[in-house]
């Protein structure tokens, strides 16, 4: 089965730094989207994008966040300044349709982000 | 405002026992209703879902039996298995983007 690609795979950074986590959604989906889990935690919605725009965006995803696609395979999360309320596990998922039409999503693995 | 209530948050079943995990929401608009399963140190994988112009919806050892009017819906793993040790959430769409996700559930599946 196709998958979706997350890199790093753990990242730790000193709060008030940038970090830009990386991902490369399956190659013929249209719809990327960032969820995150804090620990423990159930996992929220942060953004989906289409059409090299946002089409919607969580209260988390603040003007600390953004989200890019840079070439036709990589699907970034930027935050511009970490807080150690932002360590999570940072989820990428892509689908071949907007999940607001009920497709499945795919989930990579995602990027344990630690903010010290 | 949790929009969906996810319960227990944890279960211990014997193997080839019945588990039982249960999903409440409050708005009527959510349309989707799919369950993820996560195994440690990976992302959630969609299991099975349902729309809500069905009762049930049955995938192997996995049913979902969805009763709209009393806006709960449940996942049934039936001759539950040590594989199928994993947290469990569900979720809720509709009209949106975004799923909406549960607390899961953490299921151990006892040899």
């Amino acid at each position: 089965e196709p998958e979706v690609t997350q890199t790093p795979s753990h990242q730790v950074t000193q709060m008030g730094q940038e970090v830009i986590l990386r991902c490369v959604p399956i190659s013929n989906h249209l719809y990327f989207y960032w969820y995150r889990q804090i620990l423990g935690q159930k996992v929220e919605f942060l953004v989906s994008f289409y059409n090299n725009e946002i089409s919607e965006k969580s209260e988390i995803f603040d003007d600390q966040f953004s989200v890019e696609r840079p070439d036709g395979s990589n699907f970034t999360l930027k935050i511009r300044s970490t807080k150690l309320e932002d360590s999570a596990m940072y989820f990428c998922a892509s689908s071949g349709a907007g999940a607001g039409i009920n497709e499945k999503l795919f989930f990579g693995s995602g990027t344990q982000l630690s903010v010290l | 405002q949790q929009q969906v209530k996810q319960s227990p948050q944890s279960l211990i079943v014997q193997k080839g026992g019945i588990s039982i995990i249960n999903c409440a929401y409050e708005n009527t608009a959510f349309d989707y209703f799919p369950w993820y399963q996560q195994f440690p140190g990976k992302g959630p994988a969609l299991l099975i879902a349902i729309r809500p112009d069905v009762s049930e919806k049955k995938e192997g050892r996995f049913t979902i039996s969805f009763n709209k009017s009393a806006k709960q819906f449940s996942l049934h793993i039936m001759d539950s298995q040590p594989g199928d040790s994993a947290t469990y959430f569900c979720a809720v769409q509709g009209g949106s983007e975004k799923l909406v996700f549960g607390k899961g559930t953490k299921l151990t599946v006892n040899p």
